[in-house]
C-alpha cells in the first residue's frame, strides 16, 4: 500500500528566502505525483503534474522534481512571499489507482 | 475560469442527524471525486464516479454515508446518522477523464458534528 510522507511538518522563513519541500514515497511504481497548495479552510488548487516519465515540471517561481527510484519528490520556491503562506501537499498516482495524499507542509513566510 | 462549487460552505449538526452536500463539477468532466480530510492530514478518497457510474468507493463505510451521480453531472453526498468523527472538511474534485489528468477541487464543505 503506497504511504507518502512530508517533511518538514511545518516551516516559517523570511521573505526573499529560496526553500524546499519534500514528499516522500514507499512504492516507487507510480503514475504520476501533484503538488498542490491549500489555504486555510479552502480546497486544493493544483500546482504542478509530473508524469512518471518526466523528471522535473516548472511554473513561474515554482520548480518540482521527481525521482522514482529513491521515492521522493521536492517543490523548490524561489523568492518566497508571504503570499506564499500556505499548506502545501503532495499526491501520488500508482497505476490504476487513485491519488494517495501526504499530510502537508505548513509554510509561513515572514515579511 | 471555470470552477468546482459546492454548497453549503459550512454545515452544523448533532449527532445521528443526516446530513447532504452538493457537488457540481466543471462542465465536461467526466470524473467526479468525493474525499474527506480531516484537519491536519491529507484528504482521503471516499468515492470516484465515472459519469453516472461508482468507479471506486473501496473507503466509503456504507453503512451511514452514500453518493450518488444520477445523471452524470452534479453529485450529492449524504451521511445519516452523522457521528462526532464525522467532522471534518468534505472536498469534491472533477478531472476531464483518466488517470493522466489534472484534478481540480472545489471550495470545500466543512462539517461540524456536536
Amino acid at each position: 500500500k503506497q504511504e507518502v510522507t512530508q517533511i518538514p511538518a511545518a516551516l516559517s522563513v523570511p521573505e526573499g528566502e529560496n526553500l524546499v519541500l519534500n514528499c516522500s514515497f514507499t512504492d516507487s511504481a507510480i503514475y504520476n505525483l501533484q503538488w498542490f497548495r491549500q489555504d486555510p479552510g479552502k480546497g486544493l488548487t493544483s500546482l504542478l503534474l509530473i508524469q512518471s516519465s518526466q523528471r522535473e515540471q516548472t511554473s513561474g517561481r515554482l520548480n518540482a522534481s521527481l525521482d522514482k527510484s529513491s521515492g521522493r519528490s521536492t517543490l523548490y520556491i524561489a523568492a518566497s512571499q508571504p503570499g506564499d503562506s500556505a499548506t502545501y501537499l503532495c499526491a501520488v498516482r500508482n497505476y490504476g489507482q487513485n491519488f494517495v495524499f501526504g499530510p502537508g507542509t505548513r509554510l509561513s513566510v515572514l515579511p | 475560469e471555470a470552477e468546482v462549487a459546492q454548497s453549503p460552505r459550512y454545515k452544523i449538526t448533532e449527532k445521528s442527524q443526516a446530513v447532504a452536500f452538493w457537488c457540481d463539477p466543471i462542465s465536461g468532466h467526466a470524473t467526479l471525486y468525493w474525499y474527506r480530510q480531516i484537519l491536519g492530514q491529507g484528504p482521503e478518497l471516499l468515492v470516484q464516479f465515472q459519469d453516472e457510474s461508482v468507479v471506486d468507493d473501496s473507503q466509503l463505510p456504507k453503512d451511514r454515508f452514500s453518493a450518488e451521480r444520477l445523471k452524470g453531472v452534479d453529485s450529492t453526498l449524504k451521511i445519516q446518522p452523522a457521528e462526532l468523527g464525522d467532522s471534518a472538511m468534505y472536498l469534491c474534485a472533477s478531472s476531464f477523464g483518466g488517470f493522466q489528468e489534472t484534478q481540480y477541487f472545489g471550495p470545500g464543505t466543512r462539517l461540524l458534528v456536536l
